[in-house]
């Protein structure tokens, strides 16, 4: 079992849509979580952290289920720009040691006119 | 505005070949990594540095070195490159305690 899943879509939305992305991990130890987006040929840059209370900027909504083991990230009002990869990134060993992140293949979300 | 960036984009090398991948950042970052990143896989670290003259193997190191000299400069080095290290190439940096990495734009190594 991989120790961080994502569906790799892709998701193919109209403009306007809401659409919701899962992430499940192995490690119930895991302290750290984030969502980083990567554009086609891009590298991957932060998109926002995770944190138990949940996180929402502007048309972005991250929620942390530790009992389920997963993370979600939701856009709503989907626009042609968020058209990416989304990588679930998970830090077992805690906020102090960034060493150790594992990164999800990603889900691949397009975004239609 | 952080910085990192890589010294190639695109490179082509043949099996057995000694490949040199560089990776300079800008911002005074301690901790500098090598990912390798591939289909359906997600990103792999290979090695981090957490200093100068530090370093600490990743989850696949095998057949990869590195070299930090200078604390800006992160060197990934293939000793004998083979036809399995084919792949994207990532260099991230960051502070010691930080959540976020920043990412240079990826060297696409093609090894015939």
């Amino acid at each position: 079992r991989k120790e961080v899943e994502q569906d790799p879509g892709p998701f193919n939305v109209p403009e306007g849509a809401t659409v919701a992305f899962n992430c499940t991990y192995s490690n119930s130890a895991s302290q750290s979580f984030f969502w980083y987006r990567q554009d086609c040929r891009k590298e991957p840059k932060l998109l926002m952290s995770v944190y138990s209370s949940g996180n929402e900027d502007g048309r972005f909504t991250a929620q942390l289920n530790r009992a389920s083991q997963y993370i979600s990230l939701l856009i709503r009002d989907s626009k042609l720009s968020d058209s990416a990869t989304y990588l679930c990134v998970v830090n077992p060993s805690g906020p102090y040691n960034n060493n150790d992140m594992r990164f999800g293949a990603g889900t691949r979300l397009t975004v239609k006119p | 505005d952080v910085k990192v960036t890589q010294s190639s984009r695109y490179l082509v090398k043949r099996t057995g070949e000694k490949v040199f991948l560089e990776c300079v950042q800008d911002m005074d970052h301690e901790n500098m990594f090598w990912y390798r990143q591939d289909p359906g896989l997600g990103l792999r670290l290979i090695y981090f540095s957490y200093d100068v003259k530090m370093k600490e193997k990743g989850d696949i190191p095998e057949g990869y070195s590195v070299s930090r000299e200078k604390k800006e400069r992160f060197s990934l080095i293939l000793e004998s490159a083979s036809t399995n290290q084919t792949s994207m190439y990532l260099c991230a940096s960051s502070y010691p305690l930080a959540g976020e990495q920043f990412f240079g734009p990826g060297t696409r190594l093609t090894v015939l």
